[in-house]
């Protein structure tokens, strides 16, 4: 079955240092990969996304993502956390040739001032 | 401005008492899709339409049905809620370029009860 796992239901982080939220995915063929961001009482907004090319993809708010095709990962990472990083991140795949998307579960990230 | 919209953005029904949640888009996207969010679970697909008159089913499509009569609203509908069906609803729309469906704009969400 095509899946998409987030293995961390939580990441906390110290504001200024590096972040790294996972993902992989197990899914058929070339897939489009996305990640958003979920707010407190909002809807989700699309971060970044990778569909060809270059696999080291930049994103919104400093964001950035590594496709690794080996690994089936696209994890999503900050050279430098920010307080207001804080929110839940999720990671999406829509399958080649496939119009469906699977979302992850979801990661909730807190930055520590 | 480019939105999603969607109404009601709360609702506490009672089992059986058939709903609609409306969801519109201004962007003349073509993509159009329903998710419901639950605690640990994150998203999951119900039903998604391609273009007007074309739907097709998520990974969750029991006890939902869909209608894309037009182009810009993608109406979820609940013939007979049950409370299995409590959670928070998100409509999306994305452009489909190419033949890729792209990146998404999420409605605010509507959270429904059922009683």
């Amino acid at each position: 079955a095509q899946s998409v796992a987030q293995p961390e239901d939580q990441v906390n982080v110290a504001e200024g240092n590096p972040l790294t939220v996972k993902c992989t995915y197990s899914v058929s063929g070339n897939p489009y990969l996305f990640w958003y961001v979920q707010y407190p009482n909002r809807g989700l907004q699309f971060l970044l996304k990778y569909i060809t090319g270059d696999n080291l993809v930049k994103g919104s708010y400093g964001f950035e993502a590594e496709f690794n095709k080996s690994q089936t990962s696209f994890h999503l990472k900050k050279p430098s956390a920010l307080v207001s990083d804080s929110a839940l991140y999720f990671c999406a795949v829509r399958p080649y040739r496939d119009d469906k998307i699977i979302f992850g579960k979801g990661t909730r990230l807190h930055i520590l001032p | 401005e480019a939105q999603v919209t969607q109404n009601p953005r709360y609702l506490i029904t009672v089992t059986g008492k058939k709903l609609t949640v409306t969801c519109s888009q201004n962007m003349n996207h073509e993509y159009m899709s329903w998710y419901r969010q639950d605690p640990g679970l994150g998203l999951r697909q119900i039903y998604y339409s391609m273009n007007v008159e074309v739907t097709d089913k998520g990974d969750v499509p029991e006890g939902y049905k869909v209608s894309r009569k037009e182009k810009r609203n993608f109406p979820l509908i609940l013939e007979s809620p049950s409370p299995n069906q409590t959670s928070l609803y998100f409509c999306a729309s994305s452009p489909r370029l190419a033949g890729a469906t792209d990146t998404q704009y999420f409605g605010p969400g509507t959270r429904l009860t059922v009683l």
